[in-house]
């Protein structure tokens, strides 16, 4: 079963729109920990954010938000205002603490395309 | 900020040859991980490494991988007879000890396979 899902395979929208991508996991661990990274056509990888299990407050960097629902198992991400840079592929992950492991289990990606 | 690097960017290679990814983490993080991304496709955990052993290790790094931390800055992946299907971006990561962590990932090296 996929412990991390992003529905999403591609998203287009235009300049200044603002998009959500949808990220739901799966894990029977008490302590997890949720992360968002981007990867732009260069290929590296980004670290954008990191949330454990205990903590559910949303976020707010920038232009970016990230909203946490434990109910729903979802860890959701917003670009406000998107722009043309903003066009990556963006991964969900998931990290499993219980035993103190820390691969990090990835989605299979959301391809976002920003049209200028 | 200190990052990770990755040596070489892209390596192209004869099938069962043996190659050497070579990585250097962060200076103070402890946690060393690889991971590859195969076209198109997700990242995928291949091993991690702590304190000199692996510490987790997943399905796909079976027999013909290795890992190892030559001196004091490098941390190497040795594939040793490669096969066309290891054709892939392998990523290294570094993190610090004590949990929560972040990996922080290095720019990638790709193996192309012939």
């Amino acid at each position: 079963a996929q412990k991390v899902t992003q529905a999403q395979t591609e998203i287009s929208v235009v300049e200044k729109e603002d998009v959500t991508l949808d990220c739901v996991y799966e894990t029977r661990d008490t302590t997890y920990y949720l992360f968002w990274y981007k990867q732009p056509p260069s290929g590296e990888l980004v670290f954008l954010i990191r949330r454990n299990s205990f903590d559910e407050q949303n976020e707010i960097s920038g232009r970016y938000s990230w909203n946490f629902q434990k109910s729903t198992s979802s860890f959701n991400f917003t670009i406000t205002a998107s722009q043309v840079v903003d066009s990556a592929v963006y991964f969900c992950a998931l990290s499993e603490a219980d035993t103190g492991r820390r691969a990090l289990t990835f989605g299979s990606g959301t391809r976002l395309q920003v049209q200028p | 900020e200190p990052e990770v690097t990755q040596t070489p960017s892209h390596q192209v290679t004869q099938m069962g040859q043996e190659v050497i990814l070579r990585c250097v983490p962060i200076s103070n993080h402890l946690y060393f991980y690889w991971y590859r991304q195969i076209l198109g496709q997700k990242v995928e955990f291949l091993v991690s490494f702590y304190n000199n052993e692996i510490s987790e290790k997943s399905e796909i790094f079976d027999d013909q991988f290795s890992v190892e931390r030559p001196d004091g800055s490098n941390f190497t992946l040795k594939i040793r007879s490669t096969k066309l299907e290891d054709s892939a971006m392998y990523f290294c990561a570094s993190s610090e000890l004590h949990l929560p962590d972040t990996q922080y990932f290095g720019p990638g090296t790709r193996l192309t396979v012939l």
